[in-house]
């Protein structure tokens, strides 16, 4: 199976910080890549897919970037609404699998 | 609008078996392939089973192989789980959630139901 390793697992921030998260992969996945948003108690939401594709309807504060093995996740100006966990997914190969998470603080 | 709505999750004794529901609205279901997601209690996400969008063939992760059972019917645009030897490890949110890419048997799930709860306690 192919790991995922997010990082930072969780970072405090300001409204209006530029914030970045990354993703590496444990062998080369292309751009099959995905970025969700979980909030609590709410089910995950696609934010970014094939490493650098907007999901409809998301920010453009929101951007992704890289392939092969190594991702990032940039927030570029955090709103309030943004506080949430963050993570990333494989779907290279089966089975697909997701990083452990960042989770998005206030400062 | 796309909408996915799970059902069937409860409180269950080590060893039970419980069967899950997903009605899936707004799209043409028997075009997408179709997944189960689950979450234990503050934990991360783990990716369960898939199916393809005729129900030909189905992949399971390793972890449930031989006692989750993942299934579809495209006339009521309904995707199931059954699920026996449920253990303590079992515990999670399960959520379905769709595939971003017709036909695709590996993708991005851009469609994702609120999930239905599984607790499996004595």
């Amino acid at each position: 199976d192919i790991q995922m390793t997010q990082s930072p697992s969780s970072l405090s921030a300001s409204v209006g910080d530029r914030v970045t998260i990354t993703c590496r992969a444990s062998q080369g996945i292309a751009n099959f890549l995905a970025w969700f948003q979980q909030k609590p108690g709410k089910a995950p939401k696609l934010l970014v897919y094939a490493a650098s594709s907007f999901q409809r309807g998301v920010p453009s504060r929101f951007r992704g970037s890289g392939s092969g093995t190594n991702f990032t996740l940039t927030i570029t100006s955090l709103q309030p609404e943004d506080f949430a966990i963050y993570y990333c997914q494989q779907y290279n190969s089966l089975p697909p699998t997701f990083g452990r998470g960042t989770k998005v603080e206030i400062k | 609008e796309v909408q996915l709505l799970e059902s069937g999750g409860g409180l269950v004794q080590p060893g039970g078996s419980l069967r899950l529901s997903c009605a899936a609205s707004g799209f043409t279901f028997s075009s997408y392939a179709m997944s189960w997601v689950r979450q234990a209690p503050g934990k991360g996400l783990e990716w369960v089973s898939t199916i393809i969008g005729s129900g030909a063939n189905t992949y399971s992760a390793d972890s449930v192989k031989g006692r989750f059972t993942i299934s579809r019917d495209n006339s009521k645009d309904t995707l199931y789980l059954q699920i026996t030897s449920l253990r303590a490890e079992d515990t999670a949110v399960y959520y379905c959630a769709k595939l971003v890419t017709r036909d695709a048997l590996n993708d991005a799930f851009d469609v994702w139901g609120r999930g239905t709860m599984v607790t499996v306690s004595s």
